[in-house]
């Protein structure tokens, strides 16, 4: 079946520092491959995707690269905000299967002053 | 634009009582879906639908039901709740393009307690 594996957070960092939130994923076909991040009290909204390997989806400073020789989708931002604190979602969605998300655990992110 | 509505926000019940959580779409969308939201868990599928009369089940289907009558409104029903339906329940939905996954917008959520 299909799963995706993030790193458990929470992660606490300084604000401008360097981010990185590891995402893997296993899949019986070839998935687009997605980041969704929830702001405290809000539902899920997308903040970048890639369909196809070796793309790069970016958004707001944050970017990650679609790897299929490692089946890794890694998050990374080169200087965070106290306003990116949120928890943030790696997913994915096969093709032709009704657009059906797989989630990891999601990866909570605390930025301090 | 509203986008996906749910109601309500917030809701308590009873073990053995019964309710419909309302979600609607105002972006002419073929494809919903109900998830839930554990701690630690992300997020799990329970139903989904591809058009108004079909409806499928996900990951999670057991203790819900769904209908889809028209593209706007997936209400999600519990018929005997349960202390393990306590969650976080997220509609979502998406545009059906053929090809490619397109992305899903999700409403803001529905904390439900069951005691």
């Amino acid at each position: 079946g299909n799963s995706v594996t993030q790193m458990e957070g929470p992660v606490t960092l300084s604000e401008e520092a360097f981010l990185t939130i590891n995402c893997t994923y296993t899949a019986t076909g070839y998935p687009s491959l997605f980041w969704y991040v929830q702001y405290p009290g809000e539902g899920l909204q997308l903040l970048l995707k890639a369909t196809k390997a070796d793309d790069k989806g970016s958004n707001k400073g944050f970017e990650a690269t679609y790897r299929k020789e490692t089946t890794s989708f890694h998050l990374e931002k080169g200087s965070v905000q106290v306003s990116d604190s949120a928890v943030y979602f790696c997913a994915l969605a096969l093709t032709g299967g009704g657009n059906k998300l797989t989630f990891g655990t999601g990866t909570q992110l605390k930025v301090e002053l | 634009n509203a986008g996906v509505t749910q109601t309500p926000k917030f809701r308590i019940l009873k073990i053995g009582q019964s309710m419909t959580l309302q979600c609607t779409q105002d972006m002419n969308h073929n494809y919903m879906y109900w998830y839930r939201q554990d701690p630690g868990m992300g997020l799990k599928l329970i139903y989904y639908s591809v058009g108004a009369g079909i409806t499928d089940k996900g990951e999670v289907p057991n203790g819900y039901n769904v209908s889809r009558s028209t593209t706007e409104d997936f209400p999600l029903r519990l018929e005997l709740a349960a202390p393990s339906q306590t969650s976080v329940y997220f509609c979502a939905s998406s545009s059906s393009s053929r090809g490619q996954v397109t992305e899903a917008f999700f409403g803001q959520g529905t904390r439900l307690t069951v005691v």
